[in-house]
């Protein structure tokens, strides 16, 4: 069984730019969450969406956005990108609420 | 202050030693995870954990729901253990939302 795969593995943006990321579960996962890593801020929950909806939403601003596929497929956006961006992006996926989270490899996202 | 605090924030040991890492929280959780992440970025998930006690291998893992805290343990450990130890946990509500602790950076010497 496939685990979660994150594309890219790692990115290199200027200032200004946008960039999109995807995730894809485990087969039969429905729920998907975003986390972001900084060395000062450790890990951050960005958002989570299960069966296409996001139900949760962390702290971040609307340059943040995500969305999930009819196939549990996810991305997440980052418009207007800042140097303060870079970080590494990771998804992990479940089968819902209360069950073991199986994480990505992450994509590491440089802002210059 | 931070809802979930780990402790040590760095950790050396010999190989062999058995190893111990805490954690508190401070709110209501339905479970805590521990995750382990290497050099490079990947996360593992070593444990869930609502109630009691798990073991896999040379890991085992506590955790009193009414103390609010958890504790992380390697037996025998090795320099293959050597890794960020993070314990996060899932709020009560249904929600996938983690919040995670600063980390146990522990580096284990032949």
């Amino acid at each position: 069984k496939a685990g979660v795969t994150q594309t890219p593995r790692y990115l290199i943006k200027t200032r200004g730019q946008q960039v999109t990321l995807s995730c894809s579960p485990i087969s039969g996962h429905r729920s998907v969450s975003w986390y972001q890593q900084t060395p000062g801020q450790g890990l951050q929950f960005l958002f989570e969406y299960f069966s296409e909806t996001q139900r949760n939403k962390g702290n971040f601003p609307g340059r943040f956005s995500g969305r999930q596929f009819s196939n549990s497929r996810s991305e997440m956006n980052v418009s207007t990108l800042e140097l303060g961006d870079s970080a590494l992006y990771l998804c992990a996926s479940s089968l819902g609420p209360d069950r073991s989270a199986f994480f990505g490899q992450g994509t590491r996202l440089t802002v210059v | 202050k931070n809802e979930v605090e780990q402790s040590p924030q760095n950790l050396t040991a010999q190989e062999g030693e058995f190893i111990t890492i805490n954690c508190s929280y401070s709110v209501g959780i339905s479970a805590l995870h521990w995750l382990q992440q290497h050099p490079g970025g990947g996360i593992v998930s070593l444990f869930m954990l609502s109630s009691g006690k798990k073991k896999h291998g040379r890991l085992i893992a506590t955790i009193n729901i009414q103390e609010k805290h958890s504790s992380l343990h390697i037996t025998a450990s090795h320099p293959r253990d050597s890794a960020v130890y993070i314990c996060a946990i899932l709020l009560q509500g249904g929600s996938e939302k983690l919040v995670f602790g600063k980390g146990t950076k522990l580096t284990v010497n032949p």
